[in-house]
């Protein structure tokens, strides 16, 4: 079993609409939660970092940690184009950057 | 945008060759790791180095090597290449200390090998 799962999509979602992205794990230990976007034929990039449990907002926008179930997610709202690409999670055990990563969820909002 | 760069961006090349993958890095950061990624799948990580002259195999085996003779640079080599080696090499950057640092990504290198 993967320490990190992930659904590969890929999802198709009208603009405008709000994407749900999510990712298990089996490692307790994991303390440090990231979401990366990576576009086509690009690095990953970062998205959104969090420490623990809890709630995250940037703009459009949203992280959540449940440590209890072993699950995080990365909300979208009013999902454009160009957030066309694939999502990645990734999360660590300390502040040492040594990230494991999920295989990413393709993205894809329509016009 | 991250200022670390790869090249060759694009590599086909026989098998049996050596290659060597380029990556460089201008916000001098301490820390630089390579990754594997294959199309679809998550990066596995293959070599890591926390500074000058300190290199560390990563989780994925590789037949790759690497040197950091140069906090900036932080070369992948692999003496005779396969075709098992085909697939995307990222490299990325961060900084030192106790606390948590964004890694940076380059733009990757994809190397298929015939």
């Amino acid at each position: 079993q993967k320490e990190v799962e992930q659904d590969p999509g890929p999802l198709s979602v009208p603009e405008g609409a709000i994407v749900s992205l999510n990712c298990t794990y089996s490692n307790s230990a994991f303390q440090y939660f990231m979401w990366y976007r990576q576009y086509s034929r690009k690095g990953p990039e970062l998205l959104m970092y969090t420490y623990s449990s809890g709630n995250k907002e940037d703009g459009r926008f949203t992280a959540q940690v449940d440590k209890s179930s072993k699950y995080i997610s990365l909300f979208i709202r009013d999902s454009q184009p160009s957030d066309s690409a694939t999502y990645l999670c990734a999360m660590s055990k300390n502040a040492g950057n040594m990230l494991t990563f999920g295989g990413g969820t393709r993205l894809m909002v329509k016009p | 945008e991250a200022d670390i760069y790869q090249t060759p961006r694009y590599l086909v090349i026989g098998t049996g060759k050596k290659i060597t993958l380029e990556c460089s890095q201008t916000m001098g950061h301490d820390k630089m790791y390579w990754y594997q990624q294959d199309p679809g799948m998550e990066l596995h990580l293959i070599h890591y180095s926390y500074g000058v002259n300190s290199t560390e195999k990563g989780d994925l085996s590789s037949e790759s090597t690497v040197s950091r003779i140069r906090t900036e640079h932080f070369p992948l080599t692999l003496e005779s290449a396969r075709p098992s080696h085909t697939s995307q090499y990222l490299c990325a950057s961060s900084a030192a200390g106790t606390g948590w640092n964004e890694q940076f990504f380059g733009p990757g290198t994809r190397l298929t090998v015939l």
